[in-house]
């Protein structure tokens, strides 16, 4: 039962640069959650995603950042237009339904030069 | 707002040295407090959920228990492969987010 799965597991970009980051969640799970670590803080929250639709996006900067959760595929994280600010940790975290236990991919970490 | 505050920020143990790691909140109406497990360069490992005041998990040498206003993560008799990040987090009200802490990364000498 394969976990989380994100890629890339790294990715490099330039400043103005796109970054997109895919999640695929859980076997059997269709409620995705997105997650950024900065160094020296804690994981904070970006947004929360059902197929097709999204849920609670209260975490997300207003302007350069989207997520989608198509019907088919994977939940894609996009940054347009890249800053150094945004290198980080980005985690992925699936369940099956919107209460229950959240299970972590392994992450994308993303540097902006 | 939730909040989570997670003390000590690093701890070093002895192989065998049996500790307590802390975990404070504030959230308005809990639905549930975790702990999840990080390794460096991985993503966090769930390990424990809690929903009420008295409730105890435990698994293998890791036993949470829960306040109302706190949560400890009881390590006995720690082994070396034992060291990593430990997360709190918590979830309240409607929402679905989980609220972390920074974590309290644990090393465990042999």
């Amino acid at each position: 039962n394969a976990g989380v799965m994100q890629n890339p597991r790294h990715l490099v970009r330039r400043r103005g640069q796109e970054a997109r980051l895919r999640c695929s969640p859980m076997k059997g799970h269709s409620h995705v959650y997105w997650y950024r670590q900065l160094p020296e803080e804690g994981l904070k929250f970006m947004v929360y995603l059902q197929k097709e639709n999204i849920i609670d996006e209260s975490g997300m900067p207003k302007e350069r950042f989207s997520a989608e959760f198509p019907k088919e595929g994977p939940s894609i994280l996009r940054i347009q237009q890249v800053v150094r600010g945004d290198s980080a940790a980005y985690f992925c975290a699936s369940s099956p339904g919107r209460s229950e236990t959240q299970y972590f991919g392994p992450g994308t970490r993303l540097l902006v030069l | 707002e939730d909040q989570v505050t997670q003390s000590p920020e690093a701890l070093r143990l002895q192989e065998g040295e049996s500790s307590s790691l802390n975990c404070s909140y504030t959230v308005s109406g809990l639905r549930g407090l975790f702990w999840y497990r990080q390794d460096p360069g991985k993503g966090p490992e769930f390990l424990f959920t809690l929903y009420s005041a008295g409730e105890e998990k435990e698994k293998e040498r890791l036993k949470a228990t829960l306040t109302k206003k706190e949560s400890f993560l009881h390590i006995t008799a720690p082994k070396p492969e034992d060291s990593a990040t430990y997360l709190c987090a918590v979830r309240s009200g409607a929402n679905s987010k989980l609220t972390f802490g920074k974590g309290i990364t644990l090393s465990v000498r042999p």
